[in-house]
């Protein structure tokens, strides 16, 4: 099973909104609703933003927000904020001999 | 509050063998399915290994070729990481991590344990 991929890289200025996506296969995203987002900060351990493609656990701000089309998830931050900037992960169930497949990364910066 | 903290991290030479746990608190951990997620230095995030809440169903990345062997003891509230033949590659931060209870994502996460693997 290979990695979801993911932009390696994406930036914005304060208060703009940026998009992350994630394209896996018929497989993994297309195949199912549990597409997940994981914020990681340097030398932290990843927090769960995003669950069921677009479902936001409790405390996480309503400036995140997720979406799915066919194979590729999205991750969208409106209103961008310096404490935004980190790296952004997605996860996709497989269901397979893998059952779970994580993205590649992307690196936020807030310009 | 919900609590995983993971210990056993340590360095090993190839070939060799270690054993993580994590003691997990402030939830009922046979009510959750728990993982094994690691992170090398440097790099993405890669899924190990999940056990079901009653240890009924295990699995594993088939890039470890079976190497490795999970367990928990949910009297102890406890998740294990047996790693054996453990190669250079193995070295990372490895994290444990808790299922959602009725979903498919990882809701909390421990601090991580980092294995090293050298000579």
């Amino acid at each position: 099973q290979s990695a979801l991929t993911q932009p390696a890289s994406v930036s914005g200025s304060p208060g703009q909104w940026i998009t992350i996506s994630c394209t896996g296969t018929s497989s993994d995203v297309g195949g199912y609703d549990y597409v997940s987002w994981y914020q990681q900060h340097p030398g932290k351990a990843p927090k769960l933003m995003i669950y069921d493609v677009s479902k936001r656990p409790s405390g996480v701000s309503t400036r995140f927000s997720g979406s799915k089309s066919g194979n590729t998830a999205s991750l969208t931050i409106s209103g961008l904020q310096v404490e935004d900037e980190a790296d952004y992960y997605c996860c996709s169930y497989a269901g397979g001999s893998d059952l779970y497949v994580f993205g590649t990364g992307t690196k936020v910066t807030v310009l | 509050e919900v609590q995983l903290v993971e210990s056993g991290g340590g360095l090993v030479k190839p070939g060799g063998t270690l054993r993580l746990s994590c003691a997990a608190s402030g939830f009922t951990f046979s009510s959750n399915s728990m993982n094994w997620v690691r992170q090398a230095p440097g790099k993405g995030l890669e899924w190990v290994s999940s056990i079901s809440r009653s240890s009924r169903y295990i699995y594993y990345a088939d890039s470890l070729k079976g190497r490795f062997i999970t367990s928990r003891d949910n009297a102890k509230n406890s998740l294990y990481l047996q790693m054996n033949s453990l190669t250079v590659e193995d070295t990372a931060v490895y994290y444990c991590t808790r299922t959602n209870a009725g979903g498919e994502d990882f809701d909390y996460w421990g601090q991580g344990t980092l294995v090293t693997v050298s000579s």
